[in-house]
């Protein structure tokens, strides 16, 4: 119930390309999802975020699509570049709660 | 603004050893979270703080133990030490959850092993 299952683990995109990374979810109290990059040796950063009352919110080359009837969201990164290859984390927050469940992980390269 | 700050950045324990792993925050959040990081599996929260002198348990806090005394500083302490708490470890500090939506600014890390 408190799960976010995050596909592909991981990932291979040639530059300039589009990469796409699903989650889904199924407790419906869930109400922010946000995304995180990891770097290695670095600890994660928030990447960008959308709450459920919106379709699409979109911040540069990257892109969340949230679909609610569906319970899954995806990052979509355009013009993919060789600086984008990391680690990206998807991520729900249960209402009103202090905690944050985070997917396991894609782990994104980015050919040049 | 140094951000969120965890020392050590590795360690090598030996089991049944115990430790403390200290992480300090000066933009005066009032959140502050614990989490390992196992290949593959995510971040899994191990405990939490929403203030001074107020913790509470995550997904996975056995063998582990946190205090918060101040709001800068809330260190994890590992008791005894067992091989399956070799991960890496991170702390995570935000102003507030809801219902502003702040997000986690988290520190790099400690990578550490038990042998």
């Amino acid at each position: 119930q408190q799960q976010v299952k995050q596909s592909p683990q991981s990932l291979i995109v040639q530059k300039g390309g589009i990469s796409i990374i699903n989650c889904a979810y199924e407790n419906t109290a869930f109400d922010y999802f946000p995304w995180y990059q990891q770097f290695p040796g670095k600890g994660p950063a928030l990447l960008i975020a959308i709450r459920p009352d919106v379709s699409e919110k979109k911040e540069g080359r990257f892109t969340i699509s949230f679909n609610k009837s569906a319970k899954q969201f995806s990052l979509h990164i355009m013009d993919s570049q060789p600086g984008d290859s990391a680690t990206y984390f998807c991520a729900a927050r249960l209402n009103r709660d202090d905690k944050i469940i985070f997917g396991k992980g894609t782990r994104l390269h980015i050919l040049p | 603004n140094a951000g969120v700050t965890q020392t050590p950045k590795f360690r090598i324990l030996k089991i049944g050893q115990s430790m403390t792993l200290q992480c300090a925050q000066d933009m005066n959040h009032n959140y502050m979270y614990w989490y390992r990081q196992d290949p593959g599996m995510g971040l899994k929260l191990i405990y939490y703080s929403v203030g001074a002198g107020i913790t509470d348990k995550g997904e996975v806090p056995n063998g582990y133990n946190v205090s918060r005394s101040t709001t800068e500083d809330f260190p994890l302490r590992l008791e005894l030490a067992a091989p399956s708490q070799t991960s890496v470890y991170f702390c995570a500090s935000s102003y507030d959850t809801w219902p502003g939506n702040q997000p986690q600014h988290f520190g790099d890390g400690t990578r550490l092993s038990i042998l």
